[in-house]
């Protein structure tokens, strides 16, 4: 079984539609990150956390909430989709004192 | 400021040597990575360098890196159509926060 897991896989939606992604992970790591993906730009941060009561806004927050449920558990919402918001969405994970960050297999957006 | 610059395509012959470079402008990094990313899949962790270090090998993989110039290449030995994909450079820093700074990501494309 997969580590770090997210589901949907694929999710088609219309503007002003309400969306959440979902990210579960079992390798006990207490760091978890939100990016998102859009060609020729890399991986944008958009939220990152700690644990469960140490929520961080990245780079590209606006638009965007989260919610750490659980150590395991983290969710990205779009309140409100808009077709910019389109992209390759990615979770990731990272534990103890070392920097590597470990990735879910992606969300593919896409608003209408 | 921070920025990790690469280029966006590489185009090599199989069985050739694939060479993807980066250049970093932070000297206080801590440790420098190789992601790769698939075609449909998330970023796998390929291999890293202490920033102390001048070059690291693993199988077909070697990293070399340039702190005068802050340059890092990867190169990939006997490049197969299996190597096909996006790869990321990204660095970290001690006063970070656990951040990674990313790359845009090149995408090797492999001709027969």
């Amino acid at each position: 079984d997969a580590d770090v897991t997210q589901t949907p896989r694929n999710r088609i939606t219309k503007t002003g539609k309400r969306i959440m992604l979902e990210c579960s992970q079992t390798k006990g790591h207490d760091r978890m990150y939100w990016y998102r993906q859009d060609p020729g730009l890399g991986l944008r941060l958009i939220y990152y956390s700690f644990d469960v009561k140490d929520i961080n806004k990245g780079e590209i927050s606006d638009g965007y909430s989260v919610s750490r449920q659980a150590q395991a558990k983290f969710s990205l919402s779009l309140e409100s989709a808009i077709p910019n918001q389109t992209a390759l969405y990615f979770c990731a994970t990272g534990g103890g004192g070392t920097y590597e960050q470990y990735f879910g297999p992606g969300t593919r957006l896409t608003v209408t | 400021g921070e920025d990790v610059e690469q280029s966006l395509f590489l185009s090599v012959r199989e069985g050739d040597s694939s060479v993807i470079n980066c250049t970093y402008t932070d000297s206080s990094s801590t440790y420098l990575y190789w992601y790769k990313q698939e075609p449909g899949a998330g970023l796998q962790l390929l291999t890293y360098i202490f920033s102390n270090m001048d070059m690291k090998q693993d199988q077909r993989l070697t990293v070399l890196l340039n702190k005068k110039d802050k340059h890092l290449s990867l190169r990939i030995a006997d490049t197969q159509t299996g190597d096909s994909a996006i790869y990321f450079c990204a660095e970290s820093k001690l006063d970070s926060n656990y951040q990674l700074i990313w790359g845009a990501g090149t995408k090797l494309i492999i001709k027969p």
